[in-house]
């Protein structure tokens, strides 16, 4: 079985400072996991995964995440927030014969 | 190369009708997928399929049929739509094993079921 708990359904930041999305999972198995991100009214796309490679995950448009087996955590970061960083933000974890399970979201909220 | 389309984009039903909504990828991908998204519970699986001709349940699959005859389009019907299926519907593809691949999802279609 597994399960995702995204932290706080907005969080909002002003321009230029760092964003921090909180992600913890539970999984009974070496997870998989995910960040997806959903501009307004649009499909999600990948931002970064973690496979089981390196602990600290690079992603597009200056985001990060971090695995972090001990706290069970993958947090999503990026050192300065841009206005067209607005969007919905979806952690999802899989693994063994599990299909991903998606968080319910954090809408990340940019003020100039 | 469209990638990940679907089929309308915006639908409004009365209780009791039917409906079938179409998805197309171009992308020659193995898996795909139709969730639902709801505000405030993320995107839930209705069902999936691993191949051309195969099927399975995922989280939420009742009131909800699906196929896939051809390996690029993947349809999901509702046979007699109530109000609580009004949501957002969202299908994806990804090329090989969904525990590790990137899924490629669609615009989405907006459901409303009076």
């Amino acid at each position: 079985a597994q399960s995702v708990t995204q932290l706080g359904s907005h969080v909002s930041v002003s321009e230029g400072a760092l964003v921090l999305l909180r992600c913890n999972y539970s999984s009974s198995v070496p997870p998989y996991l995910f960040w997806y991100v959903q501009y307004p009214n649009q499909g999600l796309q990948l931002l970064l995964k973690y496979t089981s490679a390196a602990t600290l995950v690079k992603g597009i448009n200056g985001f990060e995440a971090e695995f972090k087996k001990s706290e069970t955590s993958f947090h999503l970061t990026k050192p300065s927030a841009h206005m067209s960083d607005a969007a919905e933000y979806f952690c999802a974890v899989s693994g063994g014969s599990y299909i991903p399970t998606f968080g319910r979201g954090t809408s990340l909220i940019v003020h100039p | 190369n469209a990638g990940v389309t679907q089929t309308p984009k915006f639908r409004v039903l009365k209780t009791g009708q039917s409906m079938t909504l179409l998805c197309a990828q171009d992308m020659n991908h193995e898996y795909m997928y139709w969730y639902r998204q709801d505000p405030g519970m993320g995107l839930r699986l209705i069902h999936y399929s691993v191949g051309e001709g195969t099927t399975a349940k995922g989280e939420v699959p009742d009131g909800y049929n699906v196929s896939r005859l051809k390996k690029q389009n993947f349809l999901l019907g509702l046979e007699s739509a109530a109000p609580s299926q009004t949501s957002v519907y969202f299908c994806a593809s990804s090329y090989a094993d969904p525990v590790t691949d990137t899924q490629y999802f669609g615009p989405g279609t907006r459901l409303t079921v009076l």
